[in-house]
C-alpha cells in the first residue's frame, strides 16, 4: 500500500514571496513522484515530474521539486509567486511495479497582493 | 491538439435516473482513466484501461457504476440508478504508457443528484 501526505491543507503567501508546499509519501517499492496544478472549474495539469536521475526536478510556470529518497519527500517550490498561481496543488505517487497511482489530498495556494 | 474533451460539463439529475457521462481521449493516447473528485474523498480512481481493455475496476464503487470503452477515441462512465451521494466532480485523463505517463486531465463533469 501507498500513501501520500500533503502537509498544508492551505498555504497563503503575498505576491513575490517565496512558497513550498510539502508532500511527504510511503511506499514499499519504489515510485514516480508528480506534482499536478487545478484552476478552478478545471481539471489537472502537470507541473512537473520525477521518474530517474537529478533529484531536483524543474517543471512548468517556474516551479520546482526536490525528491528526498531518505525523507520520502517530494516538495514543490517556487522562488517567487504571483496571483496567477492560486490555485489548488496536489502531490502524486505511481508505484513502478503495479502501476497504482494515489494522489494527494491537495494544497491551497491563495497568493495575496 | 484538443486535450481530454469531456460531456456533459455539468448534469443534475434526480436520484433513480440513469446518467451517462462520454469521454475523448486524446489521440494516440494508449490509456485513460476515470476519476471522482469530492470535498470528503479527494481525488478517487474509479477505473483505468489499457489499449481499450479495463485493467483495474477496484475503484467502482457498486454495481451501479460501469463503464466501457468501446474503441481508442471514446469511453463512457454509467450510473443506474443514480443517488444523492453520487455527486461529485467526475474527470476522465488520459496517457500515452498506463499510469507511469503524466496524465491528462479533462476539465470534468459536475453531477449533481438530487
Amino acid at each position: 500500500a501507498q500513501s501520500v501526505t500533503q502537509l498544508d491543507s492551505q498555504v497563503p503567501v503575498f505576491e513575490e514571496a517565496p512558497v513550498e508546499l510539502r508532500c511527504n509519501y510511503s511506499s514499499s517499492v519504489s515510485v514516480y513522484l508528480f506534482w499536478y496544478v487545478q484552476y478552478p472549474n478545471q481539471g489537472l495539469q502537470l507541473l512537473l515530474k520525477y521518474l530517474s536521475g537529478s533529484t531536483l526536478v524543474k517543471g512548468i510556470n517556474g516551479f520546482e521539486a526536490e525528491f528526498n529518497k531518505s525523507q520520502t519527500s517530494f516538495h514543490l517550490r517556487k522562488p517567487s509567486v504571483h496571483i496567477s498561481d492560486t490555485a489548488e496543488y496536489f502531490c502524486a505517487v505511481t508505484d513502478t511495479n503495479a502501476g497504482k497511482s494515489t494522489f494527494g489530498d491537495g494544497t491551497t495556494l491563495t497568493v495575496k497582493p | 491538439d484538443a486535450g481530454v474533451i469531456q460531456s456533459p460539463r455539468h448534469e443534475v439529475t434526480e436520484m433513480g435516473q440513469e446518467v451517462t457521462l462520454r469521454c475523448k481521449p486524446i489521440s494516440g493516447h494508449n490509456s485513460l482513466f476515470w476519476y471522482r473528485q469530492t470535498m470528503m474523498r479527494g481525488l478517487e480512481l474509479l477505473i483505468y484501461f489499457n489499449n481499450n481493455v479495463p485493467i483495474d475496476d477496484s475503484g467502482m464503487p457498486e454495481d451501479r457504476f460501469s463503464a466501457k470503452m468501446p474503441n481508442a477515441s471514446f469511453s463512457t462512465l454509467k450510473i443506474q440508478p443514480s443517488e444523492p451521494r453520487d455527486s461529485a466532480v467526475y474527470f476522465c485523463a488520459s496517457s500515452l504508457e498506463g499510469p507511469f505517463s503524466p496524465l491528462h486531465f479533462g476539465n470534468g463533469t459536475r453531477l449533481t443528484v438530487t
